[in-house]
């Protein structure tokens, strides 16, 4: 595998009930991004990690949890989701936290019904 | 505050043609500046980059983009459009004056007419 991978690629979720999407990035990065990507909407910066450290969260719910157990895996733990949180999902990772580059996984497309 | 600004949503032009999609930026200081392609149903894929070295810069499949402090603007062109080329594209910008975070566009459509 190269690059970022993310896993599933598509995801369909009751309110209910409680999900994981998972991010690997392949590259030697120090830094890793979720983003949520809404249909007419800007990308929505959701969390940093740098060096396995939370160093931003974006007022975002805390029905969204994510987890960084090293520099190469980035989750984000769903539950009690509700149909706005519908989107494109997508994970980024850099070299380091800041003006790097960052390079995107191929997204996880959540319905939550 | 950083912020980049892409000036039309849709962008239509036929097969051959040129492709010019509008990126500005508000910055007082020199920012890092980037291209991203987006096809349906992927992630986005770096384009190209500029970071205060040539004003010009070349990236994947035929795109570059010219760096234009006066105008404060980053503009991607590709002489000839391929169907291949239709996408949503983002520019983005980084730099000291975002604490080194990145902001994206809104995006530009492009749609190639054959």
């Amino acid at each position: 595998e190269t690059g970022v991978t993310q896993t599933p690629r598509h995801l369909v979720m009751g309110m209910t009930n409680k999900k994981s999407l998972k991010c690997e990035q392949h590259l030697g990065h120090n830094a890793m991004y979720w983003y949520k990507q809404s249909a007419k909407k800007p990308l929505e910066l959701m969390f940093v990690y740098s060096l396995e450290e939370r160093v931003e969260n974006n007022s975002v719910p805390s029905r969204f949890s994510p987890e960084c157990p090293n520099s190469s895996h980035l989750f984000l733990h769903l539950h009690t989701l509700q149909p706005e949180d519908s989107a494109l999902y997508l994970c980024a990772s850099s070299l380091r936290r800041g003006a790097y580059e960052q390079y995107f996984g191929p997204g996880t497309r959540l319905t939550v019904t | 505050a950083q912020s980049v600004t892409q000036l039309g949503s849709h962008v239509s032009v036929s097969e051959g043609a040129l492709v010019l999609l509008r990126c500005n930026y508000s910055s007082s200081v020199p920012p890092y500046l980037f291209w991203y392609v987006q096809y349906p149903n992927q992630g986005l894929q770096l384009l190209l980059k500029y970071t205060s070295a040539a004003t010009l810069v070349k990236g994947i499949n035929g795109f570059e983009a010219e760096f234009k402090k006066s105008e404060t603007s980053f503009h991607l062109t590709k002489p000839s459009a391929h169907m291949s080329d239709a996408a949503e594209y983002f520019c983005a910008v980084s730099g000291m004056n975002t604490g080194n975070q990145f902001y994206f566009g809104t995006g530009t459509s492009l749609t190639v007419i054959p």
